[in-house]
């Protein structure tokens, strides 16, 4: 069956370090790979999009790698601040099925401490 | 408006009841979602419309639970019958594009609802 998996244990790193955040899948042939950001009580707020012919895409502090070999997806986060304390979700989309809606893994939190 | 409008913020049924959950999109945005997100966990797609048109509904856990969109605009999530397992914030969010896929989806910041 389909499966997105993401850390499932928060990751805890001190400011300034580069915190890595990791999406895996299996039986997806996804077209397109999307963060979004999670703050309690919140929506999830869009980061990244990446297509599936793009190996690397970056947005200030943020990079977002996507490698459809080894069916995976690391996101960083350089030079980490408290503010980027949150849920990071991964997110997936295939136009070969399901219509290209998105489908989301569980979420890692991310606590960056001071 | 500015962003994606959910309404009520916050709902608490009495087991058996029905609800309407409500959703201004952003306004000019074809697609429009909805998910479901339990305690700790991601969010799991309901139902997708495209314009009026309810494109996909595979999500929807049981028919008890219905979604329309009559104008293209606003839409609605009805739940009827509640259980205490439909306990879950839902979000909706809407997409320029004419689906999820290869743009952006703006999401609100959901309707919690608690059945007792």
């Amino acid at each position: 069956s389909q499966k997105i998996e993401q850390n499932s244990e928060a990751l805890n790193i001190q400011e300034g370090k580069t915190a890595t955040l990791t999406c895996n899948y299996t039986n997806y042939s996804p077209a397109y790979l999307q963060w979004y950001r999670q703050d309690p009580g919140r929506g999830p707020v869009f980061l990244l999009l990446i297509r599936e012919n793009e190996k690397e895409k970056r947005k200030e502090r943020l990079k977002v790698t996507f490698d459809t070999t080894l069916k995976q997806s690391l996101f960083h986060i350089t030079a980490s601040q408290p503010a980027d304390s949150a849920t990071y979700l991964c997110a997936l989309a295939s136009l070969y099925n399901q219509g290209g809606k998105l489908i989301f893994g569980q979420g890692t939190e991310l606590s960056v401490k001071p | 408006g500015a962003g994606v409008s959910q309404s009520p913020r916050y709902k608490v049924a009495k087991r058996g009841q029905d609800v309407a959950l409500r959703c201004d999109p952003i306004s000019g945005h074809v697609s429009l979602f909805w998910y479901q997100q339990a305690l700790g966990q991601g969010p799991e797609f309901l139902t997708y419309f495209q314009n009026e048109a309810q494109l996909d509904k595979s999500g929807l856990p049981s028919d008890r639970f219905f979604a329309e969109r009559p104008e293209g605009s606003v839409s609605t999530l009805k739940i009827q019958r509640t259980q205490q397992e439909d306990s879950a914030v839902y979000l909706c969010a809407s997409s320029s594009s004419r689906t999820g896929a290869n743009s952006p989806l703006h999401f609100g910041n959901g309707t919690r609802l608690t059945v007792t």
